[in-house]
């Protein structure tokens, strides 16, 4: 069975400092993703790689930064957060030729 | 650019009656669709896909979609709808090919009483 593991399902920060989220699939994608959901807004993409040590902003990537020093990893990186960083985010492994994703179960952030 | 819209940010059912969450899309070549499902506090679980093969699609939990080109829809349906429906539906589309990804709709709550 396939997997995306998020390591930490449920955080709680304070304004200003940095932040970790991370990811690991099992599925030997290449090609894997950050979103972000909000009610009402849907699922944004924050960033998003193709490959080992590749990053590719997406809609909304003011506020983050990603790495991928392993193909079966993929961290977002929150350098300073803030309180509109509040979210839940999520992360996908995807399959290259229809763009289908396998997501994790979600980190959900709170920034006080 | 492609983009998808979801008609209703929540639809209200009794359990039994019949279930109709709408998706149109836009994409300027045919494209590869998906139907989502998120639990409360969970990720997304792929419902179905239309990958360029039969239009008319069946999925997980009774579900199935039919892919129309002149309408540029991709409705999800199910005949009979069940408490344990109820949950947050995603619509989604993608052009395929090279580094494309996935655009979703909105979302669309399905409220499910008895």
């Amino acid at each position: 069975d396939v997997k995306v593991t998020q390591s930490s399902r449920y955080l709680v920060k304070r304004t200003g400092e940095k932040v970790f989220l991370e990811c690991v699939q099992d599925m030997d994608h290449e090609n894997m993703f950050w979103y972000r959901q909000d009610p009402g807004l849907g699922l944004r993409l924050i960033y998003f790689s193709y490959d080992v040590k590749m990053k590719e902003k997406g809609d909304i990537p003011e506020g983050y930064s990603v790495s991928r020093e392993k193909k079966e990893r993929f961290s977002l990186i929150l350098e300073s957060a803030s309180t509109n960083q509040t979210s839940m985010y999520l992360c996908a492994g995807g399959e290259g030729r229809t763009g289908e994703l396998f997501f994790g179960e979600g980190s959900r952030l709170t920034v006080l | 650019a492609q983009s998808v819209t979801q008609l209703g940010s929540h639809v209200s059912v009794s359990e039994g009656a019949l279930v109709l969450l709408r998706c149109n899309y836009s994409s300027s070549v045919p494209p590869y669709l998906f139907w989502y499902v998120q639990y409360p506090n969970q990720g997304l679980q792929l419902l179905l896909k239309y990958t360029s093969a039969a239009t008319l699609v069946k999925g997980i939990n009774g579900f199935e979609a039919e892919f129309k080109k002149s309408e540029t829809s991709f409705h999800l349906t199910k005949p009979s709808a069940h408490m344990s429906d109820a949950a947050e539906y995603f619509c989604a589309v993608n052009k395929g090919g090279g580094y494309s990804t996935l655009t979703f709709g909105k979302g669309t709550m399905l409220l499910v009483s008895p």
